[in-house]
C-alpha cells in the first residue's frame, strides 16, 4: 500500500518569512496529492491540491510543486502571517483505489510575529 | 449543505459502553470515509463506503467496530464494546467525482 512520509514534523517561522514542507510518496498509482490544515479542535480543511499532471499549482500565498519521477511534493507558503500557525497534513491517493487518502505524519507550524 | 456534520461533537462514556457517532455527508457525495485521529498514530483510514456500499473496513477492528450507511443522508461508526484505548478523534470525510475529500468537525471520544 502507499506510504507517505512528512518532513519536518516541526517548523516555526518569523511572520513574512517562507515555510516549505515536503512529503514522499512509495506508490507510482497515486494520482491525486491534497494538503490539509488542521487548527485545534477543528477538522482537517483541504487549502490546495494537485494532480499528477500538473507540475505545480499556486493560490495566493500557498503553492505545491510535484515531482513525479522523484516522488515527492512540496507545500509553499509565502509571506507567513499569525494564522498560519497550525498542523499541515499531505496525503497521497489514486483513482485506483477510489481516492483512499494515506496521509503524512503532519507539520506543526508556528508563525511568530 | 455544503459542509460534513458530526454528531455528537463530544462524547465521554464508561468502558463497555455502545457508542455511535453519526456523519451526514455533503449533498451528493458518494464516497464517504471513517477516520480515526490520535497522537501516536495520526490519521488513520478506518472504513470507506462508496454509494454505500462498503469498500475497506480493513483499518477497523472487526470484533468491536462496525460502520454502516443506512442511507445516502447518513453514514455511523458503532463501537460495541467500548475501551480505554478507542479514546481518539473520529473524523468523517466524504467526496465526489472529483476526488477532493471534505472532513467534518470530529467527534471527540473519550472511555473512561
Amino acid at each position: 500500500g502507499e506510504n507517505v512520509e512528512q518532513h519536518p514534523s516541526t517548523l516555526s517561522v518569523q511572520e513574512g518569512d517562507s515555510a516549505v514542507i515536503k512529503c514522499t510518496y512509495s506508490d507510482s498509482a497515486s494520482n491525486y496529492f491534497p494538503w490539509y490544515k488542521q487548527e485545534l479542535g477543528k477538522g482537517p480543511q483541504l487549502i490546495i491540491d494537485i494532480r499528477s499532471n500538473v507540475g505545480e499549482k499556486k493560490d495566493q500565498r500557498i503553492a505545491v510543486t510535484l515531482n513525479k519521477t522523484a516522488k515527492h511534493f512540496s507545500l509553499h507558503i509565502t509571506e507567513t502571517q499569525p494564522e498560519d500557525s497550525a498542523v499541515y497534513f499531505c496525503a497521497a491517493s489514486s483513482t485506483d483505489s477510489w481516492g483512499k487518502l494515506q496521509f503524512g505524519a503532519g507539520t506543526q507550524v508556528v508563525v511568530t510575529p | 449543505d455544503a459542509r460534513v456534520t458530526q454528531t455528537p461533537r463530544h462524547k465521554v462514556t464508561e468502558m463497555g459502553q455502545e457508542v455511535t457517532m453519526r456523519c451526514q455527508p455533503i449533498l451528493g457525495h458518494n464516497t464517504v470515509f471513517w477516520y480515526r485521529q490520535t497522537m501516536m498514530q495520526g490519521l488513520e483510514l478506518l472504513a470507506y463506503f462508496r454509494n454505500r456500499a462498503p469498500l475497506d473496513d480493513s483499518g477497523m477492528p472487526k470484533d468491536r467496530f462496525s460502520a454502516e450507511m443506512p442511507d445516502a443522508t447518513l453514514a455511523t461508526l458503532k463501537i460495541q464494546p467500548s475501551e480505554p484505548r478507542d479514546s481518539a478523534v473520529y473524523f468523517c470525510a466524504t467526496s465526489g467525482n472529483l476526488m477532493e475529500a471534505f472532513f467534518g468537525q470530529g467527534t471527540r471520544l473519550t472511555v473512561v
